[in-house]
């Protein structure tokens, strides 16, 4: 089985652009969380999406949001990107809708540098 | 402070040597995990926990749910485990925590 895949792999924009990342989860996963890591935060959550439905948000501004759709891949999207949001932008999926209190399953990553 | 302490943060050892990592959390959990990171950021996930105790291969995983705290221990430790390990914590609010992490490092 293929694991999870995002793309792209390493993105550069510029201040008050917007991006968008993608990820796929495994096949039969219905669940997909988005984290960010800097050096600064580590780790964070961002958002999680179970069968299209926004299930959790962490504590980011609005400029961060996000989508599934019905084949379980997920977007994200960073409006007015600020320096700050210079990051490591991680997915992960898992087989049901229990958030994580399911094992995840991570993806390489998207590694966005803002300019 | 950080609402998931993680100890200690940078770890070396040699091969072949017993190795604990320990996390600490605040408040009622509905799951705790350990993570590893190698460098170039691929993350793995070693053990979901909610009770008791885990192992897989020389890896093993305690939960101690009344004094708040996770232990995970690499028994034999290899460099090949050199990673960063992250603790992760759920809480009973549905918040998601992570620990900052410890850097471990083992040589030949």
């Amino acid at each position: 089985k293929a694991g999870v895949t995002q793309t792209p792999r390493y993105l550069i924009k510029t201040r008050g652009q917007q991006v968008t990342l993608s990820c796929s989860p495994i096949s039969g996963h219905r669940s997909v969380s988005w984290y960010q890591q800097t050096p600064g935060q580590g780790l964070q959550f961002l958002f999680e999406y179970f069968s299209e439905t926004q299930r959790n948000k962490g504590n980011f501004p609005g400029r961060f949001s996000g989508r599934q759709f019905s084949n379980s891949r997920s977007e994200m999207n960073v409006s007015t990107l600020e320096l700050g949001d210079s990051a490591l932008y991680l997915c992960a999926s898992s087989l049901a809708g229990r958030g994580f209190r399911d094992t995840q399953y991570f993806g390489p990553g998207t590694r966005l540098t803002v300019l | 402070k950080n609402e998931v302490e993680q100890s200690p943060q940078n770890l070396t050892a040699q091969e072949g040597e017993f190795i604990t990592i320990n996390c600490s959390y605040s408040v009622g959990i509905s799951a705790l995990h350990w993570l590893q990171q190698h460098p170039g950021g691929g993350i793995v996930s070693l053990f979901m926990l909610s009770s008791g105790k885990k192992k897989h291969g020389r890896l093993i995983a305690t939960i101690n749910i009344q004094e708040k705290h996770s232990s995970l221990h690499i028994t034999a430790s290899h460099p090949r485990d050199s990673a960063v390990y992250i603790c992760a914590v759920r809480y009973n609010t549905d918040k998601l925590i992570f620990g900052t992490g410890t850097r471990l490092q083992v040589f030949p």
